[in-house]
């Protein structure tokens, strides 16, 4: 059971864009950034996303972050079939005083 | 660029103790937070814990009793160590740039907990 809470799957066809969402609350992402991070299949993570909505270089455009109280959104516009990959939040909880995540967002591409 | 490449046994038995080492190229060890993540087979990640060199680590209060993490500057590298391994430690072990999120990581050592 992950202290954020993200939709196990999503898809959508080429050149569509997809939402995904990662819910939390007061002691993570309520009081900190939220951050996602990229596994392509039989990969290490990537981040992907920083303080909410950054983008480390290198990044394409197509994707985008937003937070807004307990929750963030990750936004990928204009899939393409190398998007198919694991999608993962992830932020610092202060009453647990750990790093936490989602369990993943896995998304497909059709 | 920074780098980060883990190295240690792919195999444990159980009730032995894992030691990986994180060596690290392009960046120095005392200017950033480090950290180790797991990831289990098929599941999601876990944060370990992470070390800055002139601090006390922290470590995941799950994890608290079994895990030391410590730095090598000298070497550029950081370590892990988690004790009283079982099955349930079966994982990949990343070594990772970032204390509370992270930048570069390295590409994973798969753990295997078994007699």
């Amino acid at each position: 059971q992950s202290v954020l809470t993200q939709p196990p799957s999503v898809s959508a066809a080429p050149g569509q864009q997809v939402t995904i969402s990662c819910s939390g609350s007061s002691s993570n992402i309520g009081n900190d950034y939220a951050f996602w991070y990229q596994q392509l299949p039989g990969t290490a993570p990537k981040l992907l996303i920083y303080d909410n909505n950054k983008r480390p270089s290198g990044i394409p455009d197509r994707f985008s972050g937003s937070k807004s109280g307990t929750s963030a959104t990750l936004d990928i516009t204009g899939l393409q079939t190398g998007d198919e990959a694991d999608y993962y939040c992830g932020t610092w909880d202060n009453s647990l005083s750990v790093g936490v995540f989602g369990g993943g967002t896995k998304l497909t591409v059709l | 660029q920074v780098q980060l490449q883990e190295s240690g046994p792919g195999l444990v038995e159980p009730s032995e103790t894992l030691s990986l080492t994180c060596t690290v190229s392009g960046a120095s060890i005392s200017s950033y937070y480090w950290s180790w993540i797991r990831q289990s087979p098929g599941k999601g990640l876990e944060w370990i814990g992470y070390i800055y060199y002139s601090e006390s680590p922290n470590y995941n209060p799950s994890l608290k009793s079994r895990v030391a993490i410590s730095t090598d500057t000298s070497n550029r590298q950081f370590s892990l160590h988690l004790s009283s391994m079982t099955a349930a430690d079966t994982a990949v072990y990343y070594c990772v740039r970032g204390g509370k999120w992270y930048d570069f990581w390295g590409q994973g050592r798969l753990v295997t907990v078994s007699s």
